[in-house]
């Protein structure tokens, strides 16, 4: 079954300290990956993705994630947290052909910045 | 700013009644996706629409209808309306690509 796991439902960190976020992912094939991040009742913003190639991928607001093929894994990272970052964030995964873009979506990882 | 624009942003309803959400796409993405999000959750996805016809459909019920029209713009329409229903209703526009883009969303309340 394709699915997408997320296991840190909530995690609170310092300004400036570093962050990493966690996501695993059961798939048929090596999958396109997503992270969005969705600021409260507000639509989803992309973070970055990974479609082939180098498997670290810049983002924009500082962010990047890792593929690792044997892990299933792309977990996002961002060396120094700003308090402007405290959102929601959620890993996707979807397939790498066809017209069909359904995305399987984890449930998402709330971040809280201390000041 | 991603182009896609979604109406209403706010929407009240009572079970049984019907409602008509609309998603604009951005321009040259010929592929519109609606999901639905359940306060806490992530998106769940409710079906795609690719050059005019449906082309991939979630675990939703029929009373879940869309159409896309010849401009890419797309509409969701849901019957008979529960309690259940009240979410956030996310439109994403995409190319071949695979890129979604998605609007702020439609805030569905269902009394």
């Amino acid at each position: 079954a394709q699915s997408v796991t997320q296991p840190d439902i909530h995690i609170t960190v310092s300004e400036g300290a570093s962050l990493e976020l966690r996501c695993n992912y059961s798939y048929g094939a090596t999958p396109y990956l997503f992270w969005y991040v969705q600021s409260p009742g507000q639509g989803l913003q992309l973070l970055l993705k990974y479609f082939s190639g180098d498997t670290l991928v810049q983002g924009i607001k500082g962010f990047e994630a890792e593929f690792k093929r044997s892990q299933s894994s792309f977990n996002l990272r961002k060396p120094s947290v700003h308090w402007s970052d405290a959102a929601e964030y959620f890993c996707a995964v979807g397939p790498n052909a066809g017209n069909n873009r359904k995305l399987i979506w984890g449930l998402g990882t709330s971040l809280a910045v201390n000041p | 700013e991603t182009g896609v624009t979604q109406s209403p942003t706010h929407l009240i309803k009572t079970r049984g009644q019907q409602v008509t959400l609309r998603c604009s796409s951005q321009s040259g993405h010929n592929t519109v996706s609606w999901y639905q999000q359940a306060l806490g959750q992530g998106p769940q996805f409710i079906f795609q629409y690719y050059r005019e016809e449906e082309n991939g459909r979630g675990n939703f019920p029929p009373r879940f209808s869309g159409l896309q029209f010849p401009n890419y713009s797309s509409e969701l329409n849901v019957n008979a309306l529960e309690l259940d229903d009240s979410a956030l209703y996310l439109c994403a526009s995409s190319s071949e690509v695979g890129i979604q883009y998605f609007g702020a969303g439609t805030r569905l309340s269902v009394l």
